[in-house]
This record gives structure tokens, C-alpha cells and sequence, in this order.
């Protein structure tokens, strides 16, 4: 059965201090690793797709790295605007997609 | 581009009851369109993929006879839930696929069930 896993649940972060989310994927046939944005009451927003180990994609404050079992999410500096859910999702063989619980990141002014 | 709508975005039903909700890709067309469940501070479980033309195919443990799927056109699908309890209540989330590996996703649809 595919498996992600996210760490931590919740990461509170002053303004400026960058961290990492970390997702493990266990996903038969991996056809990529997605990483969302969901804010409260809204869908989640796409942000990358990675395919092999080694992939790296970058968009703003935001940087997603891939290795063979684990992806991570690093935000350089953040701002009061990242606050929000981040999802990381596996797609199997069948391009269905299996996703973590998420990490909820809050960012103080 | 790329834009998946929702409608509605909350309802508010009595038990018993049966609620339909829309899923629209707005600006491209999506013969493939998947529903999601997701409960306060859990994850997107996956419901079912929504084929056009075809009968939805079903993730184990949901009752097909409870949450009736339609895709009568490439920019539509509806999910509606049959005789809806309180323990129906959730954020029901669908996405259009693009291409194989694309997914995008709509606002989601709050259903509070009396």
C-alpha cells in the first residue's frame, strides 16, 4: 500500500528563519511527487512536480529537493504569507495520487 | 488557465437528504476527474475517479450506492450524496486532470449535515 508521511504536523516560524518540511514516500511506481499549498477552507494549490531523485525546482522563497525516499520543502526567509498547509502527494503507476497529512507552517511578523 | 470550479462552495442539508455538487474545468477539457474527502485536520482521501462517458471506478471502502458520481461531459462531473447523515459531513474537494500527471484542483465544497 502507498504511504506518505509528513514531519512535523506544525512548525511555527519567526519572519526570516528558514526551516524544512520533510515528506517520506513509500508509492508503488512513483510518476512524480507533488507538493501543494492549501489554505484554510480552499482546494490545494499546485507548486512543483518532481520525478527523479536528484530534481531540484525552486519557485520564490520556496525550494523542493527529491532523493530516492524522502522529498523536502525548504522556505528561505519566509514571510507571514507562507502561513499555510503544505501537502506532499505520491502518484503511483496508476497516476492516482496518495498524499501526506500535511505540515501546517505558521509565520510571525 | 488550468481553472476547476466548485459549486457550491457550502450547503447546509437536513438528514436523510441527498446534496449534489458540481465540478467544472473551466478553461480545458477533463476526461478524467477525481473526488476527495477531507475531514478537519486529516489529508485528501481519495473517493473515486470520475471517467467520461463511463461509470466511476471507486476507492475501497466507499459505498458507490452513497456518493452517486456522473461525468456527462468533458468539463462536468457531479458527486451526490444519497440520504446524507452527520457523519457525511467533510470538505469534498474534486480535480480535473489535464494530462496524465496534472492534476488541478477545485475550492471544495463544505457539506454540514444536520
Amino acid at each position: 500500500e502507498d504511504q506518505v508521511t509528513q514531519s512535523p504536523e506544525a512548525l511555527r516560524l519567526q519572519e526570516g528563519e528558514s526551516s524544512s518540511l520533510n515528506c517520506s514516500y513509500t508509492v508503488s511506481g512513483l510518476r512524480g511527487l507533488f507538493w501543494y499549498r492549501q489554505d484554510p477552507g480552499k482546494g490545494p494549490e499546485f507548486l512543483f512536480t518532481l520525478y527523479s531523485a536528484g530534481e531540484e525546482k525552486e519557485k520564490e522563497r520556496l525550494k523542493a529537493t527529491l532523493t530516492k525516499k524522502e522529498s523536502f520543502l525548504h522556505i528561505t526567509a519566509p514571510k507571514p504569507e507562507d502561513s499555510a498547509t503544505y501537502l506532499c502527494a505520491g502518484a503511483s503507476n496508476d497516476y492516482k495520487l496518495s498524499f501526506g497529512a500535511g505540515t501546517t507552517v505558521t509565520v510571525r511578523a | 488557465g488550468a481553472v476547476v470550479s466548485q459549486h457550491p462552495s457550502w450547503v447546509i442539508c437536513k438528514s436523510g437528504t441527498s446534496v449534489k455538487i458540481e465540478c467544472r474545468s473551466l478553461d480545458f477539457q477533463a476526461t478524467t476527474m477525481f473526488w476527495y474527502r477531507q475531514f478537519p485536520k486529516q489529508s485528501l482521501m481519495l473517493m473515486a475517479t470520475s471517467n467520461e462517458g463511463s461509470k466511476a471506478t471507486y476507492e475501497q471502502g466507499v459505498e458507490k450506492d452513497k456518493f452517486l458520481i456522473n461525468h456527462a461531459s468533458l468539463t462536468l462531473s457531479t458527486l451526490t450524496v444519497t440520504s446524507a447523515h452527520p457523519e457525511d459531513s467533510s470538505f469534498y474537494i474534486c480535480s480535473a486532470r489535464l494530462t496524465a500527471n496534472e492534476q488541478f484542483f477545485g475550492p471544495g465544497t463544505r457539506l454540514t449535515v444536520l
